[in-house]
């Protein structure tokens, strides 16, 4: 069965810190991991994509890494900042088109 | 450009009545999908349009959930009867063609059945 599991579900770090969340995921045949953001009222927004020959990908402060070996990807936040607080999905394509979320990681980032 | 437009944003109804949603997608998006989203949890696809075929129906609850998308732009996505299970958050998304694009989101519809 396609599933994503995100850890932790929640996690809450003081401003400027850093953080990772991780995603594991038994997904066949893989295509690409996409990371979403989604603010409080608001539809996600891709962060990065993921194909299976690429190890590490970056948009800002965002780094995104794949294993596809162990499938596994993580999403770095470094220095956080207040606006990073949402919630971060992490969303993998199969081949035929088969597209299949997890149930996201909460993160609140204190002042 | 205008991204995702859906409306109502928020919606709130007795058990037993029915209830619609619009989406409009962004100019060019060939692919809609219609997602339902609890609270802490990720979307869960609906029904996902080709222009205007449903080329993947199979979670949508045919029983009280319809959809089209007649012209292959706009799409209505609706609940007759609607139950207090149905309370949730309707994401209506779109990506330009197929499903190997990034899918742009709407900011959804917030349903609250009493």
């Amino acid at each position: 069965k396609n599933q994503v599991e995100q850890s932790p579900q929640s996690l809450i770090i003081l401003e400027g810190k850093n953080c990772t969340l991780q995603c594991n995921y038994t997904v066949s045949p893989f295509s690409n991991l996409r990371w979403y953001k989604q603010d409080t009222g608001r539809g996600p927004v891709s962060l990065t994509i993921m194909t299976f020959s690429e190890n590490t990908k970056s948009n800002g402060r965002y780094t995104a890494t794949l294993d596809a070996d162990t499938k596994q990807s993580s999403l770095h936040i470094t220095a956080s900042q207040l606006s990073d607080s949402a919630s971060y999905i992490c969303v993998v394509k199969t081949w035929d088109d088969k597209i299949i979320f997890g149930k996201g990681t909460r993160l609140h980032i204190l002042p | 450009e205008a991204g995702v437009v859906q409306s109502p944003r928020y919606k709130i109804i007795e058990k037993k009545q029915p209830v619609a949603f619009w989406c409009n997608p962004i100019s060019g998006h060939n692919t809609l999908y219609w997602y339902l989203q609890n609270l802490g949890q990720g979307p869960e696809l609906l029904i996902r349009y080709e222009n205007e075929e449903a080329v993947d129906d199979s979670q949508l609850p045919k029983d009280r959930f319809s959809a089209e998308r007649l012209k292959g732009v706009d799409s209505t996505l609706k609940i007759q009867p609607a139950e207090l299970g149905d309370s949730a958050v309707y994401l209506c998304a779109s990506s330009p063609s197929g499903g190997g694009y990034e899918q742009f989101f709407g900011p959804g519809t917030r349903l609250t059945v009493l």
